[in-house]
């Protein structure tokens, strides 16, 4: 049980920003949120995490909210090689990842 | 660019037949995952190790999958006997819990096929 709830699917037009949500309402005050995503064919890769306060790296930015029970995966620029399943995860400790549905961004050309 | 390794990423098997799947995990990482992904079920935990000691295996079958890591080069995921119902991609993952927040990096999966 990933314990987050997020849309099936999304769609973006390319080059535009993508604002994906993901509701975690029981998240506890020590879990941290993790996004990755799976291409097509291949295995989920690291996206980004955050505890507390809104982070960023190369790949995306991390949106958490004030209450932390909600959180948003910006992609900035959205690209057709960001067609992706994208899943939220809050971890509880160092325990092993578990995985919901996720969304499944389409990005149009 | 460290990368975790699976072998086989394909297999074709018959109904009946043990299947072993093998995993090297990325050097000096000290915990590894083994998931399963079907289009019904998504991604399931099957079982996870740290420091080679397995610590949960409760998403396992029991009476026919086992897990084990023989060396902190190489994990193993053995189906004996192999079902229809067993097909799927199964992914490694291997990560070092230096901290809480820890990354998970997966391998290239091995899709099989149970016939």
């Amino acid at each position: 049980d990933a314990k987050t709830t997020q849309p099936n699917s999304m769609e973006s037009n390319e080059e535009e920003p993508v604002h994906l949500p993901c509701n975690h309402s029981t998240i506890s005050g020590t879990d941290y949120i993790h996004w990755y995503r799976q291409l097509p064919s291949q295995g989920p890769e690291y996206v980004i995490h955050g505890l507390t306060s809104n982070v960023n790296n190369r790949m995306a930015s991390l949106a958490i909210a004030e209450d932390r029970k909600s959180s948003t995966l910006i992609l900035h620029r959205a690209t057709l090689r960001d067609a992706a399943v994208y899943y939220c995860n809050r971890r509880t400790g160092n325990t092993p990842l578990v995985f919901g549905k996720g969304t499944r961004l389409s990005v149009i050309a | 660019d460290a990368r975790v390794t699976q072998t086989p990423r394909h297999k074709v098997t018959e109904m009946g037949q043990e299947v072993t799947m093998r995993c090297q995990p990325i050097l000096g990482h000290n915990t590894v995952f083994w998931y399963r992904q079907t289009m019904m079920q998504g991604l399931e935990l099957l079982a996870y190790f740290r420091n080679r000691a397995p610590l949960d295996d409760s998403g396992m079958p029991k009476d026919r999958f086992s897990a084990e890591m023989p060396d902190a080069t190489l994990a193993t995921l053995k189906i004996q006997p192999s079902e229809p119902r067993d097909s799927a991609v199964y992914f490694c993952a291997s990560g070092r819990d230096r901290s809480l927040a820890y990354e998970q990096y997966f391998g290239p999966g091995t899709r099989l096929t149970v016939t």
